[in-house]
């Protein structure tokens, strides 16, 4: 299958700094890259979805001034969380795919620890 | 929106089937279905997109109702190596354009 690096994979900050997460498809070009956030044991939330060279769509709750989404390629999109809170802390995935009615390949997501 | 996923949990014994279900109240784009090890990425199943679609692979395949409103993954002969986390992931229409959402997932732990 298809191939999608995150990095950082695991990360701490402190409390009002900001990180940035990279998600990138090595060996295919993805029109639309999700951005996702997954507490222990529970479900993907998707945040906000991200096409090459448009705006990102957020899910609603989601601040879009506190998670900064940048999709500047068709192999890289990035997730910056501005201004950290210790309730940022979570488990970051993205998946990014082709185009519609294909797969979507995850990537080994990033465990934010904000401190 | 999220999916409505059941059930909750499974424990099943090594070589028993189950059935996981996945529904929506509004009509869908597609159905994906995905298995999550914990500590892992989820990995792609399979993909359904017409209503009254079945697709397999080994012995492992979901439906897709005729409404696109529901859909079954089905487990069969489990092995241990089927243990995880399943997620359906839906896709609905709209004006932004299509969102990929995730059900709250069914765990999946097959015993000798």
């Amino acid at each position: 299958g298809a191939v999608v690096s995150q990095h950082p994979s695991r990360v701490i900050c402190k409390s009002g700094t900001s990180v940035k997460i990279e998600c990138r498809s090595l060996d295919f070009q993805a029109t639309t890259m999700f951005w996702y956030r997954q507490f222990p044991k529970q479900s993907l939330m998707l945040m906000a979805t991200s096409n090459e060279g448009s705006k990102a769509t957020y899910e609603q709750g989601v601040e879009k001034d506190k998670f900064l989404i940048n999709h500047a390629s068709l192999t890289l999109s990035t997730l910056t969380v501005t201004s950290a809170h210790p309730e940022d802390s979570s488990f970051y995935i993205c998946s990014a795919r082709r185009i519609l009615n294909t797969e979507a390949f995850f990537g080994q997501g990033t465990r934010l620890t904000v401190v | 929106q999220q999916p409505v996923q059941s059930p909750q949990a499974v424990i099943l014994r090594e070589g028993e089937d189950a059935v996981i279900n996945c529904s929506s109240s509004k009509a869908l784009y597609s159905v994906h279905w995905y298995r999550q090890k914990h500590g892992e990425a989820p990995v792609f199943l399979m993909i359904l997109l017409k209503g009254g679609e079945q697709k397999g692979h080994e012995k492992i395949s979901a439906s897709f109702n005729e409404k696109k409103q529901q859909s079954s993954l089905y487990l069969t002969a489990s092995q241990l190596s089927y243990s995880g986390t399943y997620f359906c992931g839906t896709e609905m229409s709209r004006n932004s354009g299509y969102a990929l959402n995730f059900g709250k997932g069914t765990s999946l732990l097959v015993t000798p």
